[in-house]
């Protein structure tokens, strides 16, 4: 079943200009991270939240998580083209399953210098 | 630098094939998953191992066999694949099941079934 669920599916921007990226998911959850994929590659851990937090930040990168919405968005400020990438939310489940993350669906970032 | 490693990067095999990924971590970290990947695709679950025992399955085909022989080493072994099972198979670990911290992953290997 679908937990998270990303918009949009693909941004294209200008060098310099800000990303944003948002996630919804459906059930109760402990954290939500962040993560990257180059093409092709493995997935690298950005960020995480906790349920009890609302923002947080890490270098150009800018996470909200509203539990109430059961959304989180993802701000990435001052765009580089090394930025292109997809990325995903993943979230946990309240009831923690042994480990389990579900992925949201990605946004396709396109940096444009 | 990764600190988990996949091997091979890149496999293809026939249908009637048995093969091996290989995912090798000297974290310490005592979860270890196997993800499947298709293209533009998020990561699937298939399997957790915690401690060296498998506790989640997600319904995954026989022929994916997952092995744990020791905390640093993470095998999948294929059989009598199926070309619809191409995909980037992605390892990944935790420092246990607990989901506060960040997952590692491999860069993957790309499977191709012919």
């Amino acid at each position: 079943s679908q937990q998270g669920e990303e918009d949009p599916q693909a941004l294209s921007i200008q060098e310099g200009e800000n990303a944003t990226m948002n996630c919804s998911y459906k059930t109760s959850i402990n954290n939500l991270q962040w993560y990257r994929q180059n093409s092709g590659r493995g997935l690298v851990h950005l960020i995480l939240i906790r349920s009890n937090e609302r923002e947080k930040h890490s270098g150009r990168l800018r996470v909200t998580l509203d539990t109430s919405k059961k959304s989180s968005s993802l701000l990435i400020t001052a765009s580089r083209a090394a930025d292109t990438a997809s990325y995903f939310c993943a979230t946990d489940l309240f009831y923690n399953q042994g480990g389990k993350l579900i992925f949201g669906q990605g946004t396709e970032l396109s940096v444009k210098p | 630098d990764t600190e988990v490693t996949q091997t091979p990067k890149h496999l293809v095999m026939g249908m009637t094939n048995k093969k091996s990924l290989k995912c090798e971590q000297h974290m310490g970290h005592r979860a270890m998953y196997w993800y499947k990947q298709k293209a533009k695709k998020p990561p699937e679950l298939m399997f957790v191992y915690s401690y060296e025992k498998l506790s989640i399955n997600e319904s995954v085909p026989s022929r994916f066999s997952p092995e744990c022989p020791n905390s640093s080493l993470l095998n999948l072994h294929l059989h009598a694949l199926q070309p619809e099972d191409s995909a980037l198979y992605l390892c990944a670990i935790t420092p246990t099941t607990q989901t506060d911290t960040e997952a590692f992953f491999g860069q993957g290997t790309r499977l191709t079934v012919v």
